[in-house]
């Protein structure tokens, strides 16, 4: 089954860029409809940021949108995220995901913690 | 963008129970593309329900989602201890995609 893998830093300076890594295994990532980062700042609720097609079209939360970049790398089979202009706000545990169609997001990364702070 | 509104809050229950869990939208979810997930502490969200009512794979038919248009519910016929968790609710039917804010499901 297809499995998610998020790697990055577990630590960012306030002001400066998040970036994240979601490499995809047993599965192409050429094969599914869209690949989302969602997010989850301690002891809160779910929040979408945005997702990419394997073709590079990608859709953004507009509460983020300003400071969101996300790209798709076929030869690598991952795709990524870059958050700029982080604050403490922006700690929190984020996921990438798997939307296959109408059936949800069915695989998720195990979630990565990036905290920010100086 | 859609508003998920998830009522109760926590719902405090024994095994054996049923527990019945409510998802509101503040406006039609388009294609009933509605999802319920599943998660435990220190956990990624585990997907349990899509298009409103369909269950995803592996997932015990105790299990159970209805509704449409704006009120969506998911049901747990009989609380085995495994189901003490948060469920959250999610359309994915327009962009933005949004969550609803959980409802915990604790031991009484």
């Amino acid at each position: 089954q297809v499995q998610l893998q998020e790697s990055g830093p577990g630590l960012v300076k306030p002001s400066g860029t998040l970036s994240l890594t979601c490499a995809v295994s047993s599965g192409s990532i050429s094969s599914s409809n869209w690949w989302s980062w969602v997010r989850q700042p301690p002891g809160k609720g779910l929040e979408w940021i945005g997702e990419i097609s394997h073709s590079g079209s990608s859709n953004y939360n507009p509460s983020l949108k300003s400071r969101v970049t996300m790209s798709v790398d076929k030869s690598k089979n991952q795709f990524s995220l870059n958050l700029s202009s982080v604050t403490a706000a922006d700690t929190a545990v984020y996921y990438c995901a798997r939307q296959w169609g109408s059936h949800g997001f069915d695989y998720w990364g195990q979630g990565t913690l990036v905290a920010v702070s100086s | 963008e859609i508003v998920l509104t998830q009522s109760p809050g926590t719902l405090s229950l024994s095994p054996g129970e049923r527990a019945t869990l409510s998802c509101r939208a503040s406006q039609s979810v388009s294609y009933n593309y509605l999802a319920w997930y599943q998660q435990k502490p220190g956990q990624a969200p585990r997907l349990l329900i899509y298009s409103a009512s369909s269950r995803a794979t592996g997932i015990p038919d105790r299990f159970s989602g209805s509704g449409s248009g704006t009120d969506f519910t998911l049901t747990i016929s009989r609380l085995e201890p495994e189901d003490f968790a948060v469920y959250s609710c999610q359309q994915y039917g327009s962009s933005p995609r949004t969550f609803g804010q959980g409802t915990k499901v604790e031991i009484k």
